[in-house]
């Protein structure tokens, strides 16, 4: 059974600061996905990994995929009161099914 | 931007009733999705369908659920009979497996509450 976990569940940044999320995912796996989701609110796609070494970036936002270790990072630069949210990573098994990790709850304070 | 819609926005139901919640994927999409979130927690794949069958379902999805594609573009969930745990956000998604990142798009949500 494929696990996905993500650290810290909770992260308190002051504005300016800079920060990782890191998934862990516990087998092989081609695709994996950033979500961002605001309070009652849907995922918003970041990212798509495909590829081992994948890095992608936008705005204050950089993930990377490294397949081998089974580990993918969120890193955040320079963070704004805007990028508080939940954050999600997802994992995908086969064609569109998504394992999600819990999530990390943002929270960008001035 | 094309998207996924769903309704209700938010259902109300007493316990032991039938809910149908409805969605309509992004038009040229092939693979529909119904994923759910109950309060505070992770999103959970539910259940996964394809020329108009289901592909794959985890074990939340009972003989309770069930999907259809009635006519070409809505994509429904039905479950038959809710218990108070069923309350929970519901998500349909989609994507287009040929070309593209095979990047799957959420619809908005339906938020069951089951009293």
């Amino acid at each position: 059974e494929l696990k996905v976990e993500q650290n810290p569940l909770f992260l308190s940044m002051q504005e300016g600061k800079n920060y990782t999320i890191y998934c862990n995912y516990s087998t092989t796996s081609d695709r994996l996905y950033w979500y961002r989701q605001d309070p009652g609110k849907s995922l918003e796609s970041l990212f798509v990994l495909l590829s081992n070494g994948a890095v992608k970036q936008e705005g204050r936002l950089m993930a990377s995929l490294d397949t081998k270790a089974r580990l993918s990072t969120l890193h955040i630069t320079a963070a704004v009161h805007d990028l508080s949210a939940t954050y999600f990573c997802a994992v995908d098994m086969v064609r569109g099914n998504l394992i999600f990790g819990k999530g990390t709850k943002l929270s960008v304070k001035p | 931007e094309p998207e996924v819609t769903q309704t209700p926005s938010h259902q109300v139901t007493q316990m032991g009733q039938e809910v149908i919640l409805r969605c309509v994927p992004i038009s040229n999409h092939l693979y529909f999705y119904w994923y759910r979130q109950i309060l505070g927690q992770k999103v959970e794949f539910l259940v996964s369908f394809y020329n108009n069958e289901i592909s794959e379902k985890s074990e939340i999805f009972d003989d309770q659920f069930s999907v259809e594609r009635p006519d070409g573009s809505n994509f429904t969930l039905k479950i038959r009979s809710t218990k108070l745990e069923d309350s929970a956000m519901y998500f349909c998604a989609s994507h287009n497996a040929r070309g593209g990142t095979g990047e799957l798009f959420f619809g908005e949500g339906s938020r069951l509450t089951v009293l």
